[in-house]
């Protein structure tokens, strides 16, 4: 079965702090993508990374980095410097690779950033 | 560019009541088209997918339905809505064809259902 856990429920950080949300992932796929996306206040999921399983090369995009690794089945997003613009609810999904765009979601993290 | 839409934005219905929502995807063919739901507690949840006109497959036995009567449009309805319906809806697309599932999905910008 699939299944997407990520634990922090709840973040508060102060502009500028550097924060780091977790995301642990199960499956029995060998390929497999893995997907971050945003959710501001506004609803709508912002897409952010997409990663296929055997690409296990961290990416780093403007203050955002994703650490994949398969050892420990975790896709953990940091996000350095914070700004206020950053909170949001972040949602870490997987889809299996072989089925059409069924992507399994975990529960999300709320990131509040404080000025 | 692509874009999609979602209406309403916002909707109040007592209990009992029909529903439709609508979905359209403008600047691409042939999509695949998704229904989710995010319920209290922020976890999206897989309604419906489609992966082309009138072939509608669903993920969960529930009180809702979805058509797609068109290339681009998807819509979720129900007859008689239940006080469990309340959540708020997201359609989405990727693109479609033979994909192996690696391509991302763009979602709407969601309606948020109250049943009363």
């Amino acid at each position: 079965a699939q299944k997407v856990t990520q634990a922090q429920t709840e973040i508060s950080v102060v502009e500028k702090e550097d924060v780091t949300l977790d995301c642990v992932y199960e499956t029995r796929d060998t390929t497999y993508y893995l997907f971050w996306y945003k959710q501001p206040p506004s609803g709508e999921l912002v897409f952010l990374i997409r990663r296929n399983s055997f690409d296990e090369q961290n990416e780093i995009s403007g203050r955002y980095s994703w650490n994949f690794q398969k050892s420990t089945s975790s896709f953990n997003f940091t996000i350095t410097a914070s700004q206020v613009v950053d909170s949001a609810v972040y949602f870490c999904a997987l889809d299996r690779g072989s089925t059409l765009g069924r992507l399994y979601f975990g529960r999300g993290t709320q990131l509040t950033v404080w000025p | 560019s692509q874009t999609i839409h979602q209406w309403p934005a916002t909707l109040v219905q007592p209990v009992g009541s029909p529903l439709s929502l609508e979905c359209t995807v403008e600047g691409t063919s042939n999509p695949n088209l998704y229904w989710y739901r995010q319920a209290a507690g922020r976890g999206l949840q897989l309604l419906f997918y489609s992966v082309g006109i009138g072939q509608i497959s669903s993920e969960v036995p529930q009180n809702l339905s979805a058509s797609r009567p068109q290339d681009r449009q998807f819509i979720l309805s129900s007859k008689k809505l239940l006080l469990s319906d309340s959540g708020f809806y997201l359609c989405a697309w990727s693109v479609g064809g033979l994909t192996s599932g690696s391509d991302e999905q763009f979602f709407g910008p969601g309606t948020r259902l109250t049943v009363l």
